[in-house]
């Protein structure tokens, strides 16, 4: 196992256009988590996911976002008609049923928005 | 009294000198607390662990401390490496696994 995938590692796209990202988890890991980061700040919770239910939404995440993971294992971000502000690093993080443990993160996907 | 560190987002320490980085964290029901360490153009990765019922816990060159009475978390690094140059987050972890970070702590380790 190579740890928490995340694909793209970066992307740009103009203000208005939908993006989506994967993440990979663990294998063995059936909880999975999305985070954003800005620059000198640490990750802000977005969603989490035990297998394939969406347990737990921030009220960071407006409607434009929407996150899937439909067989509980890889997971989709998408961000609808982005905007500037949306500019940041999106982080997935993978966990097993011991939360002592704390989680595995992916590299991220720095998104740009132009 | 007992003095409560600050939360200083940078610090400077020589090769080979003891660090102390800071956390004050805000939730007293959290039940897990536990340190990242993040690399430039890498996500956080996970250094220790402490249980909210728990006072210290020691890993290999790390020590976690943790003092409810004032809700603060202390990462202790000994004989500080240049490999140890990174932005350090504390965590609190509350339910399911649901993390909080709070603010990091750039540690720069000087040769």
């Amino acid at each position: 196992d190579t740890g928490v995938s995340q694909d793209p590692r970066h992307k740009i796209t103009k203000r208005g256009q939908n993006v989506t990202f994967r993440c990979d988890p663990i294998s063995e890991h059936n909880r999975l988590y999305w985070y954003r980061q800005t620059l000198g700040q640490g990750p802000e919770f977005l969603t989490y996911f035990q297998n394939e239910a969406q347990l737990e939404k921030s009220r960071l995440l407006s409607d434009r976002f929407s996150a899937e993971r439909p067989k509980g294992s890889f997971s989709t971000l998408e961000i609808q008609r982005t905007e500037q502000g949306d500019s940041a690093m999106y982080l997935c993080a993978s966990s097993s049923r011991d939360r002592g443990r704390g989680y595995t993160f992916g590299s991220g996907t720095r998104l740009t928005v132009v | 009294g007992e003095s409560v560190g600050l939360h200083l987002p940078t610090l400077s320490v020589q090769e080979g000198d003891n660090s102390i980085i800071n956390c004050a964290y805000s939730n007293s029901a959290s039940d897990y607390f536990i340190w990242y360490k993040q690399e430039s153009g890498k996500g956080p990765q996970f250094i220790i662990d402490i249980r909210s019922n728990m006072d210290k816990r020691q890993g290999q060159r790390v020590t976690v401390l943790l003092n409810k009475t004032v809700k603060h978390l202390s990462l202790q690094i000994a004989a500080t490496q240049p490999g140890d140059s990174a932005v350090y987050f504390c965590a609190e972890v509350l339910g399911a696994g649901k993390s909080t970070f709070g603010d990091g702590t750039t540690l720069t380790v000087k040769p």
